[in-house]
């Protein structure tokens, strides 16, 4: 079975620090991978999917996230926080050729001014 | 084009009711997806239309659940006889390949 799991629930960071959100996934079989954002009482919005290519990838508001097939990793980066990144962050998994997300459990990121 | 819809945006109900949600996808999305999501945790994946057609369905999803999509527009879940677990947020996507999916804002039920 595919699974994800996000190895931190929390993250706190002060504004303009660095940060990286933990991404692990378990598959035996070619995955798709994303980061998803929520911010408080909104829906899941895309930040960012590797699907093929530059196992390095970018979102429009500077978060970054690499592909790492040999340690089964995508974790997600941004060299300098602010306070409109407080949001929680999911990362997950599509099997290629199936429907169905597959979510990690989620990273709760604070900012810190 | 104005997203995905969902309707309502919270309910509470008591224990043993049925509810019924509702979700608009973006027009012309042909796959519907339902999810649920509990306090802490990631959104688990219910249900898959394609056009009309319910064509995947997790074991989450009880016989007390079921999901429609009449005419490949609209989706509908029902939960009968609800029960305190049943508590989440229930989140609808829509898209035109699995790749892509876009989220509504969820429906979160509270059961008393």
């Amino acid at each position: 079975a595919q699974s994800v799991t996000q190895l931190d629930s929390q993250v706190p960071v002060f504004e303009e620090a660095p940060v990286e959100l933990r991404c692990n996934y378990s598959s035996s079989v070619s995955v798709y991978l994303f980061w998803y954002v929520q911010y408080p009482n909104q829906g899941l919005q895309l930040l960012l999917k590797y699907l093929s290519g530059s196992t390095l990838v970018e979102s429009i508001n500077g978060f970054e996230a690499e592909f790492n097939k040999s340690q089964t990793s995508f974790h997600l980066r941004k060299p300098s926080v602010h306070i409109s990144d407080t949001a929680e962050y999911f990362c997950a998994l599509l099997i290629q050729g199936a429907q169905k997300l597959v979510f990690g459990q989620g990273t709760r990121l604070t900012i810190n001014p | 084009d104005t997203g995905v819809s969902q309707n309502p945006r919270h309910k509470i109900t008591k224990r043993g009711q049925n509810v019924t949600f509702r979700c608009d996808p973006i027009s012309e999305h042909n796959r519907l997806y339902w999810y649920r999501q509990t306090l802490g945790q990631g959104p688990e994946f219910l249900t898959y239309f394609q056009n009309e057609a319910q064509l995947e369905k997790s074991r989450l999803l009880s016989d007390r659940f079921s999901a429609e999509r009449p005419k490949g527009s609209f989706s509908t879940l029902e939960i009968q006889r609800t029960e305190q677990g049943d508590s989440a947020m229930y989140l609808c996507a829509s898209g035109l390949v699995p790749e892509t999916q876009y989220f509504g804002p969820g429906t979160r039920l509270l059961v008393l």
